[in-house]
């Protein structure tokens, strides 16, 4: 069975500074995807980006990235120029191509205090 | 458009009661599933469906049943509810099914909590 572990329960980050939050997961499958979702105070869980495993290059949005490394199954998330609105629950998912498609297996996340 | 929906967003039950938690989507999306999410637990599957008529479980189905009779509507009952149900519960819905459903972004709904005393 796949599992996702996050070993960072809590970290912190100063306005404006970049903070790099960890994510390893065990999969015997070579095609997948993985995901980082914010859940800010209100709950409600928000994609923040997306890595196809059969892609080398890593994922991009705006202010945040990954570094993903396969062969480690290494999946990390990258907060560039931290801002208040950063501050939340990140967690970090993997969903199979085969078996149960569509299904997220979750780590049990990283809280994240984004200091003014 | 108003997305995943999920009502109530709060409720109290005494252990034993059952009650429906409601989740609907008005997104014409294939694949829906019930998450609970426990303190220091992250989001844990409990059933999921790929289309009416078809569901299935997930990692922690005991205690709940699932149907889905309409595309739109995917209701989790509690049967008889226990202290340990006491939980958030999210419903998601993405598009497409088996391999589309997981590379597409998967829209949560805005969680319901719930107490068992």
């Amino acid at each position: 069975a796949q599992t996702v572990t996050q070993s960072q329960p809590e970290m912190s980050v100063q306005e404006a500074e970049t903070v790099t939050l960890s994510c390893t997961y065990d999969t015997s499958e070579s095609d997948y995807y993985l995901f980082w979702y914010k859940q800010p105070p209100s709950r409600q869980m928000i994609l923040v980006i997306r890595q196809e495993a059969y892609k080398q290059q890593n994922a991009t949005e705006n202010r945040f990235s990954v570094n993903f490394q396969k062969a480690a199954k290494s999946f990390s998330l990258k907060i560039s120029d931290s801002q208040l609105g950063d501050a939340a629950m990140y967690f970090c998912a993997y969903a199979n191509y085969g078996g149960s498609q569509g299904n997220l297996i979750f780590g049990k996340g990283t809280k994240l205090s984004v200091k003014p | 458009n108003a997305g995943v929906t999920q009502t109530p967003k709060f409720q109290v039950l005494k252990t034993g009661q059952s009650m429906t938690l409601q989740c609907a989507q008005d997104m014409n999306h294939e694949y829906m599933s019930w998450y609970r999410q426990d303190p220091g637990m992250g989001l844990r599957l409990i059933h999921y469906s790929v289309g009416a008529g078809i569901t299935d479980q997930g990692e922690v189905p005991n205690g709940y049943n699932v149907s889905r009779s309409t595309t739109e509507d995917f209701p989790l009952r509690l049967l008889s509810a226990a202290p340990s149900q006491t939980s958030v519960y999210f419903c998601a819905s993405s598009k497409g099914q088996g391999r589309i459903a997981a590379s597409r972004t998967q829209y949560f709904g805005p969680g319901t909590r719930l107490l068992v005393l």
